[in-house]
């Protein structure tokens, strides 16, 4: 079993629709959460890091992490054509390396 | 962009032969992270450094092997390459070890033939 579990997708959306990703874990040791995008093959984004249970906000993006039932969840409000990208889950032990997950494709379109 | 830089952005070769890929992380960044990205495995860790010395090891083959030189940038060596090491090689970088805010570089393509 990974230590990480991530819907691959794809997923196909209209413009504007909120998108919901999710990744669930299982080494409850897990610390930080991290959510990243990344286009075409290109170097990984951050996009939002937290380490509480809890709702975190920075824009149209809304991170939800609840470390009880191990689930991690990234909300896109407003989805946008440039929101399309591969968007990974990324968990870390106190101290280094992320373990990531397999990555969700989202297309947003027009 | 994210600050850090990755030489070269395409590297072509044949089986058995040995490359370096370099990696300068964001300036006043001291951790240095090597990721592999394949299509079967995704992205995995591969070795960290912080402020030259090596402080974590993942999933790396005995084959490739890394050194972070005292103005901090990295050098990751993948000697004997196989066919299977064809991959992204990511290096990101933190201000501390903790981890969770690591900024990637745009990666160097490897395609070993």
């Amino acid at each position: 079993q990974k230590e990480v579990e991530q819907d691959p997708g794809p997923l196909s959306v209209p413009e504007g629709a909120i998108v919901s990703l999710n990744c669930t874990y299982s080494n409850s040791a897990f610390q930080y959460f991290m959510w990243y995008r990344q286009y075409s093959r290109k170097g990984p984004e951050l996009l939002m890091y937290t380490y509480s249970s809890g709702n975190k906000e920075d824009g149209r993006f809304t991170a939800q992490v609840d470390k009880s039932s191990k689930y991690i969840s990234l909300f896109i409000r407003d989805s946008q054509p440039s929101d399309s990208a591969t968007y990974l889950c990324a968990m870390a032990l106190s101290g280094s390396r992320l373990t990531f997950g397999e990555g969700t494709q989202l297309t947003v379109n027009p | 962009d994210s600050g850090v830089t990755q030489t070269p952005k395409h590297l072509i070769t044949a089986t058995g032969q040995r490359v370096t890929l370099r990696c300068s992380p964001r300036s006043g960044d001291l951790s240095v992270y090597w990721y592999q990205q394949s299509l079967d495995q995704g992205l995995q860790f591969l070795i960290q450094y912080y402020n030259g010395e090596e402080r974590a090891k993942g999933n790396i083959l005995e084959r490739f092997s890394a050194q972070q030189f005292p103005d901090l940038h990295s050098e990751l060596n993948l000697s004997s390459l196989e066919l299977g090491d064809s991959a992204l090689y990511f290096c990101a970088s933190s201000l501390n070890t903790r981890g969770e805010t690591q900024y990637f570089g745009p990666g160097t393509r490897l395609l070993v033939l």
